[in-house]
């Protein structure tokens, strides 16, 4: 596989249930991101993690519990959550910043699309 | 505080013409990048091009190019040639500088090519 890649692609859950989304970036970046993207919102950052290391919850609820196993995977822990979480998670990865030509631009996966009922 | 603005929920062009995107952007900060992703109906962002905001010409990819105008702050997506595959969300974005790694994004404006 090569790119980021997103399981699963589709998610229904009730608001008592817990899942998870997983993460796989075989770039070999050493940065990945969480995004949430709502109707008629703009995409929005949720976590970045770098070298595994947390450094931005853009607070983020903590339903919502991020998890960062190694520099290719990536996962969302997602428990009671309400109906208004239901969107399309994005997971990105992208090198770490450096370099004064480098663009670090980042690259996405497919999304999960998530429906909490 | 950094925040990008479309203003063209949706456009509609003829296969072959070329079309130009809106993006205007607001930063106090000296240093920042702007990106172009296009999101098809299956989900994934695919990145487009890059402006520095120090670049001196404005950034081309192929059918791509980014009219860059500083003093204005708008960072339009010119699309030359329109193709079917086209058709898709386009979001403009903004990172603070080099360093950063938060990417703020606009609101998105759906782009349908028609044949």
């Amino acid at each position: 596989e090569t790119g980021v890649t997103q399981t699963p692609r589709h998610l229904v859950m009730g608001m008592t249930n817990k899942k998870s989304l997983k993460c796989e970036q075989h770039l070999g970046h050493n940065a990945m991101y969480w995004y949430k993207q709502s109707a008629k919102k703009p995409l929005e950052l949720m976590f970045v993690y770098n070298f595994k290391e947390q450094t931005e919850n853009n607070s983020v609820p903590s339903r919502f519990s991020p998890e960062c196993p190694n520099s290719s995977h990536l996962f969302l822990h997602l428990h009671t959550l309400q109906p208004e979480d239901s969107a399309l998670y994005l997971c990105a990865s992208s090198r770490t910043s450096g370099g004064s030509s480098s663009y670090n631009e980042q690259f996405f996966g497919p999304g999960t699309r998530l429906t909490v009922l | 505080a950094q925040k990008i603005t479309q203003t063209q929920p949706g456009m509609f062009v003829q296969e072959k013409e070329a079309v130009t995107l809106d993006c205007t952007y607001d930063t106090s900060d000296p240093s920042y990048g702007l990106f172009w992703y296009k999101q098809p109906s299956s989900g994934e962002m695919i990145f487009l091009i890059y402006q520095g905001s120090y670049d001196q010409q404005n950034a081309t990819e192929g059918r791509y190019s980014l009219n860059f105008q500083k003093a204005r702050k708008s960072a339009n997506l010119v699309i030359s040639a329109s193709q079917l595959g086209d058709s898709a969300m386009y979001f403009c974005a903004m990172r603070r500088s080099q360093g950063a790694q938060k990417l703020v994004f606009g609101q998105g404006t759906r782009l349908t090519i028609n044949p």
